[in-house]
């Protein structure tokens, strides 16, 4: 069966370091998202992209992160500058049809020092 | 924008129980209405949705409900089982113009179910 694969499962990573987290869409999606959960909190929408742009972004998603699809498997997330309220886990899922059945990956646990 | 509420926060059932979990959403143009189950550490499961189309949808031992008018959407299992025990999370999608499906989460329900 399909999935979304993440990497690396868990980074940590010094206040004010760039990191860039990995995900791989199930392959026919064309839908793709960014969510994160800070530890016991619900999960939050960050960002969604569509033909190779953003479509919707939260709040949340300020001039420190940035979105990238830079082939036709991977899809990125960026923080340019890290501080230690970004420590949570960050989910990537994909969708084949607007919105609907999104499926999630099993996530990147980021720990900014 | 779109907030969703879900009730209860935590649920302790006996094994063979039914178990339901309610939420509740204020945005009425919300069309889409997922399930998650989250094990720990791992992603959030999508285990069951329902259109706004529909009222009630059902595959084996869980069933969603969906009551447009009074905009509240319930999880109901059923037989449940130990491997039942996890973390559920209702959400709900905003149908504005722009708007490409992003979920808007409630805070979950921690499921118990004792053997």
């Amino acid at each position: 069966e399909p999935e979304v694969t993440q990497t690396p499962s868990h980074q940590v990573t010094q206040m004010g370091q760039e990191v860039i987290l990995r995900c791989v869409p199930i392959s026919n999606h064309l839908y793709f998202y960014w969510y994160r959960q800070i530890l016991g909190q619900k999960v939050e929408f960050l960002v969604s992209f569509y033909n190779n742009e953003i479509s919707e972004k939260s709040e949340i998603f300020d001039d420190q992160f940035s979105v990238e699809r830079p082939d036709g498997s991977n899809f990125t997330l960026k923080i340019r500058s890290t501080k230690l309220e970004d420590s949570a886990m960050y989910f990537c899922a994909s969708s084949g049809e607007r919105g609907y059945e999104q499926y999630f990956g099993p996530g990147t646990r980021l720990t900014v020092t | 924008g779109e907030n969703v509420e879900q009730h209860p926060s935590t649920l302790s059932v006996q094994e063979g129980d039914s178990a339901v979990i309610k939420c509740t959403y204020s945005d009425s143009a919300s069309n889409y209405f997922p399930w998650y189950k989250q094990e720990l550490g791992k992603g959030p499961q999508l285990i069951i949705d329902i259109r706004s189309n529909v009222g009630e949808k059902k595959d084996q031992r869980i069933a969603v409900t969906l009551n447009k008018t009074a905009k509240h959407f319930s999880l109901h299992i059923t037989e449940t089982q130990p491997e039942d025990s996890a973390v559920y999370f209702c959400a709900a999608t905003p149908n504005y113009g722009g708007s490409q499906g992003n979920l808007i989460f409630g805070k979950g329900t921690k499921l118990s179910v004792k053997p």
